[in-house]
């Protein structure tokens, strides 16, 4: 199977702008979970969606807002760009079946650049 | 704030010497998992431990679950330079991790 797939792999924007990033998960998982990485906080968990509705939220302000389609890809956006909000996002996928925590399959994230 | 602690921050050892990880958490884990990213890479999964006490190998990898299911540790014998990277530790009912610690490995 192929494995999570991002794009952009890398994005440079302005303060003010917004971005929309994109995540298709392996086929057959129906979760998608999006994450932000920064050297300073590590791995910040955003929101996680399954069937199109999100599960799961994270501690992030309404800026960063999400969606899930009904292939399982998703999309990430980020309003208002901060110079903070400089990171790399990271997509995972899962197949989140009931019972125990399944294994999270990462894609190899989309690189932020805010100026 | 992060709910699961992770230490050392950076751990630098020679090739050949031994290395661990710790993880706690300040509540019970469900269970939990451990993964590693290595530079300019993303996180890979390594293993999910679930049972109280639990002890799994990966050849020279040994991951362990307390007893109280409050901590875990991973403990790499013998390292060398392909160790090299960013060992998570994971709540993945929370969807939290550590704040991971990186490993580097001289020759």
């Amino acid at each position: 199977k192929a494995g999570v797939t991002q794009t952009p792999r890398y994005l440079i924007k302005t303060r003010g702008q917004q971005v929309t990033l994109s995540c298709s998960p392996i086929s057959g998982h129906r979760s998608v979970s999006w994450y932000q990485q920064t050297p300073g906080q590590g791995l910040q968990f955003l929101f996680e969606y399954f069937s199109e509705t999100q599960r799961n939220k994270g501690n992030f302000p309404g800026r960063f807002s999400g969606r899930q389609f009904s292939n399982s890809r998703s999309e990430m956006n980020v309003s208002t760009l901060e110079l903070g909000d400089s990171a790399l996002y990271l997509c995972a996928s899962s197949e989140r079946t009931s019972g125990i925590s399944d294994t999270q399959y990462f894609g190899p994230g989309t690189r932020l650049t805010v100026l | 704030g992060q709910q699961v602690m992770q230490i050392p921050q950076y751990q630098h050892v020679q090739e050949g010497e031994d290395f661990t990880t710790y993880c706690n958490s300040s509540t019970t884990l469900s269970n939990i998992q451990w993964y590693k990213q290595r530079p300019g890479g993303h996180p890979v999964f390594l293993i999910q431990l679930v049972k109280s006490g639990e002890v799994k190998k990966q050849k020279r990898l040994t991951f362990q679950f307390g007893e109280a299911k409050k901590n875990s540790s991973l403990h790499i014998t013998a390292t060398q330079t392909t160790d090299v990277g960013t060992y998570f530790c994971a709540d993945p009912n929370d969807m939290r991790f550590g704040a991971g610690t990186r490993l580097t490995v001289k020759p």
